[in-house]
């Protein structure tokens, strides 16, 4: 019940392309959907998030798309680069308590070709 | 925007002895800290959750004797591996929360190597 699964494992883009990552998640307590990067020796940066009360958020190059009726999430880079080459996770948390721990999908290795 | 240091960035330690971690919110008071270890190619795990001045909650299969957490203030909690040995080897990661912000702030990590 607490878990996000997330797809693909890994993605290949060419530069300018479209990066398309996917996650569902189970546990209709979630109320924050947050997407982190990942690079090689680093911990993860907040790219971009939302909540469940909006459909689509956009920050730049980055969109995530919110869908509450099928409990997915997704993001989208648009002009991919070569320097979003990166893990890329996404994550939820629940309201219950006050610690709001954060539950994390099994992340996706992105690769953008020159 | 927030800020979190964690220190050291990488450690190698010999097996039977202990490594201490720390993790600093900079610019703002982290209630709650959190404690991840991460394996190559895999995704976060939580290890525990700490609110200053508690002890800290542990998921299971954690070993709380192992993997001592200590949030002592509101802006720095420590995450000790005692007796360490290589299965220990791991990357940690420390993240702060921002009080009743939806905002939680990631470490730069912690390479662990124990030989």
């Amino acid at each position: 019940q607490q878990q996000v699964k997330q797809s693909p494992q890994s993605l290949i883009v060419q530069k300018g392309g479209i990066s398309i990552i996917n996650c569902a998640y189970e546990n209709t307590a979630f109320d924050y959907f947050p997407w982190y990067q990942q690079f090689p020796g680093k911990g993860p940066a907040l790219l971009i998030a939302i909540r469940p009360d909006v459909s689509e958020k956009k920050e730049g190059r980055f969109t995530i798309s919110f869908n509450k009726s099928a409990k997915q999430f997704s993001l989208h880079i648009m002009d991919s680069q070569p320097g979003d080459s990166a893990t890329y996770f996404c994550a939820a948390s629940r309201a219950s308590g006050s610690a709001r721990q954060l539950t994390f999908g099994s992340g996706t290795q992105l690769t953008v070709l020159p | 925007g927030a800020v979190v240091s964690q220190h050291p960035s990488w450690v190698i330690c010999k097996s039977g002895t202990s490594v201490k971690i720390e993790c600093r919110s900079l610019d703002f008071q982290a209630t709650t800290m959190f404690w991840y270890r991460q394996f190559p190619k895999q995704s976060l795990m939580l290890m525990a959750t700490s609110n200053e001045g508690s002890k800290a909650t542990y998921e299971q299969g954690v070993e709380k004797d192992k993997f001592l957490i200590n949030h002592a203030s509101l802006t720095l909690s420590t995450l000790t591996v005692t007796s360490a040995h290589p299965e220990d080897s791991s990357f940690y990661i420390c993240s702060a929360r921002q009080g009743a912000s939806y905002g939680y702030t990631f470490g730069s990590g912690t390479r662990l190597t124990v030989v």
